[in-house]
């Protein structure tokens, strides 16, 4: 595909369960970024990725958020014991080179919702 | 108060009008994006910026970074171009955006 691709698109689920949501880059993006959006505003920074490692982590909002890309590319956003303030619409970018110089683009998102 | 702050809000104009968003940011910044978001979330990248003026068909961004600001401008608006844009920040110092909370256009046949 030429795009980002996120999966799921939507995800319900119960209060205190443990999700992961899935971001496939574009090919050959070095940097790989996830965001959170809450309903009227604009996106948050949760973790950014240059190549495996995450250069920022600073706006993930407590150790119940955890994003690994182990080989570079595809990148998993892990949510344990979920909260209700949890849902929102979880959105990746890709660039090709990092540090925030260069053309986002952006993936649908997966709208998280915690019942 | 935000470190990037978009005016108006939320904006009603009518086809063919001259649209102006602003973007006022108070950290020192490397670059500046401009985003369209429509309806059911999928983002756009429109501009990147760090200097200048940018053009692409109707659409035009231009950046002060003295006065640490940015406009978006569309020319002879059109129905489709209604959608939230948004402006975000990429700071000198770290590689994280910072995003204002979007500007909601309406443009009306």
């Amino acid at each position: 595909g030429a795009g980002v691709s996120q999966t799921p698109s939507n995800k319900v689920t119960e209060k205190g369960k443990y999700v992961e949501l899935r971001c496939d880059p574009i090919s050959g993006h070095t940097a790989l970024y996830w965001y959170r959006q809450s309903l009227g505003q604009g996106p948050e920074f949760l973790i950014y990725f240059q190549g495996t490692g995450a250069a920022d982590d600073s706006g993930l909002p407590n150790d119940r958020f955890f994003a690994v890309r182990p080989e570079g590319s595809v990148s998993t956003l892990k949510i344990q014991r979920t909260e209700r303030g949890d849902s929102a619409v979880y959105l990746c970018a890709s660039s090709l080179t990092g540090g925030g110089s260069s053309p986002l683009h952006f993936g649908n998102g997966t709208r998280l919702t915690v019942t | 108060k935000n470190e990037v702050e978009q005016s108006p809000q939320n904006l009603t104009a009518q086809e063919g009008e001259f649209i102006t968003i602003n973007c006022s940011y108070s950290v020192g910044i490397s670059a500046l994006h401009w985003l369209q978001q429509h309806p059911g979330g999928g983002i756009v990248s429109l501009f990147m910026l760090s200097s200048g003026k940018k053009k692409h068909g109707r659409l035009i961004a231009t950046i002060n970074i003295q006065e640490k600001h940015s406009s978006l401008h569309i020319t002879a608006s059109h129905p489709r171009d209604s959608a939230v844009y948004i402006c975000a920040a990429k700071e000198t110092s770290g590689s994280r955006l910072t995003f204002g909370e979007g500007t909601q256009l309406t443009v009306n046949p």
